[in-house]
Parts: C-alpha cells; structure tokens; sequence
C-alpha cells in the first residue's frame, strides 16, 4: 500500500501560469481533502469530496477548482497562479466519514509562485 | 466563526521534561483529533476523542477531552528527542475540519 500519494514534490510558477496538482489514494476511501498550510496558520481546508464525482468548497477555495473524475484520484487545479498562493499543499483521504476519523495525509507539494 | 486556538505556539524542553500542549475551542466539538508533524513531513493522526471527559494514553502520550467537549489537551512525560514536530488538534466544524495553529515542540538533548 502506498497510502496517498502526491504529485509533483516541488514546483515553482511564475504569476498567471497555471497547473495541475494530482493527489492519489489507493485505500478505497470516499473522502478526499485538499489543505494548504502557511506557517503559523495551521492548515485550512480548500476543496473536498465525498465520493467519486462529487466536489465541494472548504474554507479557502478561491483561485483553486477541483476534480474527482475516480474514486483514486483528486485533482487541484489552479487556473492563474499568483503569490498568494505560496504554500505547502496536502492532500488527505478518510474513510469513516466527512470530518470523522483518521485523515490520512500525502507527503505534500511545495509550491512557489513568483 | 468557529475558532480552534492552541497553547502554547512554542516549547523548548530539556529532553527527560514534561509538555503541555492546549487546545481551545469556541464552540462544542463532536470529536476532536491530534496530529503529530516532524519538520519537513506531513501530519500524522494520533488519536481521536469522542467521549466528555475522555482520557486517552499511547506509551507516554496523555490525551484528554474536556467535560463541555470545548477543549482537550496533550501532555508527553519524559520527552525524548525523537518528540520533536509540531502538534496540532483538529475539530469538525460546518463543512470543515478546523485545525489549530499548532504548538512547535523543540526538546534539547
């Protein structure tokens, strides 16, 4: 079991650009997270889903869509990267229910954009 | 809205000393969770309250709920080297899990 996995590591963009971030689990689970964390601000929830095909806004969700076209796998986007958006991306997926139960976290994508 | 503060943000300990870490909330927390975060990873899950007045221990890890479920804290006997990473607490909130600023534990061989 790989658990949950994050793709890229470390990336860098310049303002306006846009990318991908890709997050995969492979326990079955139906909950998915997205999380960015900026020092001394914990971590604040961007987008998750409850299942395959289904989306929905956190906390902090501007600049950022998502999708969760299979059950495995979801996906971060942002459409124009701007410096606001510096931060450490993490990923999580649970399986006993939305906001219930251990959250299991991605090693995370470091993210700078200048 | 629905705050999850910590206490304190930062703690040098002498290795073999005790910590302390605090987490308070504004409102009434169904669970509430504890992660664990070594510099440079990812967060970790500890444990999850459910119970009003819950006490949990893992080795020398104290866990505890409080009686108005607003609050919970974390106590480590004996801090060892490998206790250093910051911990946070977690509550669900509407639509969210709310996670706490964290408390940065540094413990000195």
């Amino acid at each position: 079991n790989a658990g949950v996995t994050q793709t890229p590591k470390f990336r860098v963009l310049k303002t306006g650009q846009s990318m991908t971030l890709l997050c995969a689990q492979d326990m079955n689970h139906e909950y998915m997270y997205w999380y960015r964390q900026d020092p001394g601000m914990g971590l604040r929830l961007i987008h998750y889903s409850v299942g395959e095909g289904t989306t929905a806004k956190g906390e902090v969700p501007d600049g950022y869509n998502v999708s969760r076209l299979k059950k495995q796998n979801f996906l971060l986007g942002l459409e124009s990267a701007a410096p606001s958006q510096t931060s450490v991306y993490f990923c999580a997926s649970s399986y006993r229910g939305l906001f219930s139960g251990e959250q299991f976290f991605g090693p995370g994508t470091r993210l700078t954009v200048l | 809205g629905q705050q999850v503060m910590q206490i304190p943000q930062y703690q040098h300990v002498q290795e073999g000393e005790d910590f302390t870490t605090y987490c308070n909330s504004s409102t009434t927390l169904s669970n509430i969770q504890w992660y664990k975060q070594r510099p440079g990873g990812h967060p970790v899950f500890l444990i999850q309250l459910v119970k009003s007045g819950e006490v949990k221990k893992q080795k020398r890890l104290t866990f505890q709920f409080g009686e108005a479920k607003k609050n919970s804290s974390l106590h480590i006997t004996a801090t060892q080297t490998t206790d250093v990473g910051t911990y946070f607490c977690a509550g669900p909130g509407t639509y969210k899990y709310i996670f706490g600023t964290g408390t940065r534990l540094k413990v000195l061989a």
